[in-house]
């Protein structure tokens, strides 16, 4: 069955360390999404990317790193710059960035010790 | 830029129908899609609005009205399982791309 993975379901990380929150797509699709949602604010977009080797930033990208080397694959790095990581971590891709569509994983959610 | 506004919690009972608004600001407008999340679960696709007027699928109904700037979604015949979040998202040019914005959400609680 085709679809988004995300690993890990529940990830801990202490103060000062980076981590790399895993998402991966057999569906095709040339545009990938990151997105943060904390209670009461939607979701909010960190970075996407349309096509391999290449992202843009969204709206809170700050304190997050991407890669996109493998069409199937977009991990996001939370790093330490990020001031207040913990929260609900949801990857999403389309087929194109202008089709409306976004099929999402099942998320990870961070939580800084 | 993309700002959104719905409601942030509405109420209904079983069997009823329930009308989620959402108003939006773009500088470009390239539609208005609905999502549907159940707590701690991903965000499920559920309709889209390109053009003005009702698209229909089966128990949800989703309208647009470009010059108001204003769209809602329509659940017919509420089930217990309908008690969800509701997001609306418009997607919008930003830096030669199209990104979505998606609204604070609206949770929908069913009563029996």
């Amino acid at each position: 069955d085709g679809g988004i993975t995300q690993s890990p379901k529940y990830l801990f990380r202490k103060e000062g360390q980076n981590v790399t929150l895993s998402c991966e797509q057999n569906l095709n699709h040339d545009a990938m999404y990151w997105y943060r949602q904390d209670p009461g604010q939607g979701l909010r977009l960190i970075y996407y990317s349309q096509i391999v080797n290449d992202f843009q930033k969204g709206d809170i990208a700050e304190g997050y790193s991407v890669s996109r080397e493998k069409k199937e694959s977009f991990p996001l790095t939370v790093t330490s710059a990020q001031k207040n990581p913990t929260a609900f971590y949801l990857c999403a891709s389309s087929i194109g960035e202008t089709y409306n569509e976004q099929f999402f994983g099942p998320g990870t959610r961070l939580t800084v010790l | 830029g993309q700002s959104l506004e719905q409601p942030s919690e509405v109420t209904a009972v079983e069997g009823a129908i329930v009308q989620i608004n959402c108003t939006y600001q773009t500088s470009g407008f390239y539609g208005l899609s609905w999502y549907q999340q159940h707590d701690g679960g991903a965000p499920t696709f559920l309709s889209y609005n390109g053009l003005d007027g009702l698209e229909e699928t089966g128990r949800f109904s989703s309208f647009l009205s470009r010059s108001d700037s204003y769209g809602y979604l329509l659940l017919q015949e509420l089930q217990m399982k309908d008690s969800a979040s509701y997001f609306c998202a418009v997607r919008g040019p930003s830096g030669g791309s199209y990104i979505p914005t998606f609204g604070r959400g609206t949770s929908l609680i069913v009563h029996p």
